[in-house]
């Protein structure tokens, strides 16, 4: 692994269903963070972690839930999803919360119909 | 409410010069970043300025005034592969990212 990894590439998923995207990093960054990306707007954050086992939330939490059982880990989880969900989320790392680059792993690419 | 202004889209020849600007409104101020994004991939760091003045990186410069809530990137010798969008985002008093929109600029021949 080389940087940051997500998991599936993309997703196409029944409204109601509960899905988990993964995020992997190997830089032992301290810091982790979930984005959505849409159209016409801007990166909006979902959830972050300042160190492991810790979370808090950040602009659109709602219907999001994280974990932060370790370093390398930062999973999300929709519980049940909705259509409004449908996006690109992408996770991302740097080295503490005041890091001054974030880097970005490839994207999930999520539909929810 | 927070807020990040950039141009929706730009056009430019290739081997000349853009300017993307980006004005901002935000509760605190932590730094100002710039990164780019080609479509369909994640984006990249460009650069970071938290001290008024002009940063410069190769063929990028990075311009910031405080005072005046404005940044610019400045993109010199333009080649097809910088055809991207280029993101602003500045760190809030909470250390969060708050982004732009982004601005899609188009190179052409």
């Amino acid at each position: 692994i080389a940087g940051i990894t997500q998991a599936p590439t993309s997703q196409i998923l029944a409204a109601g269903r509960r899905m988990t995207l993964r995020c992997t990093q190997d830089m032992r960054h301290n810091a982790m963070y979930w984005y959505r990306q849409d159209l016409g707007l801007g990166l909006r954050l979902i959830h972050y972690s300042n160190t492991a086992g810790t979370t808090g939330k950040g602009e659109v939490p709602d219907g999001y839930s994280v974990s932060r059982a370790n370093t390398d880990d930062f999973p999300l989880t929709l519980a049940s999803a909705v259509p409004s969900q449908t996006s690109v989320y992408f996770c991302a790392s740097s080295d503490s919360l005041q890091g001054n680059e974030q880097f970005f792993g490839p994207g999930t690419r999520l539909t929810v119909l | 409410g927070q807020n990040i202004d950039q141009p929706t889209e730009m056009t430019a020849t290739e081997g000349a010069i853009v300017q993307i600007n980006c004005t901002y409104q935000t509760s605190g101020f932590n730094g100002l970043f710039w990164y780019q994004q080609h479509a369909g991939e994640a984006p990249t760091f460009l650069s970071y300025n938290v001290l008024d003045g002009l940063e410069e990186k190769g063929r990028f410069s990075s311009f910031l005034s405080r005072s005046k809530g404005y940044s610019y990137l400045l993109l010199k010798e333009l080649q097809m592969k910088d055809s991207a969008s280029y993101l602003c985002a500045v760190m809030d008093s909470n250390y969060q990212l708050i982004w732009g929109a982004g601005t899609k600029l188009i190179i052409k021949p």
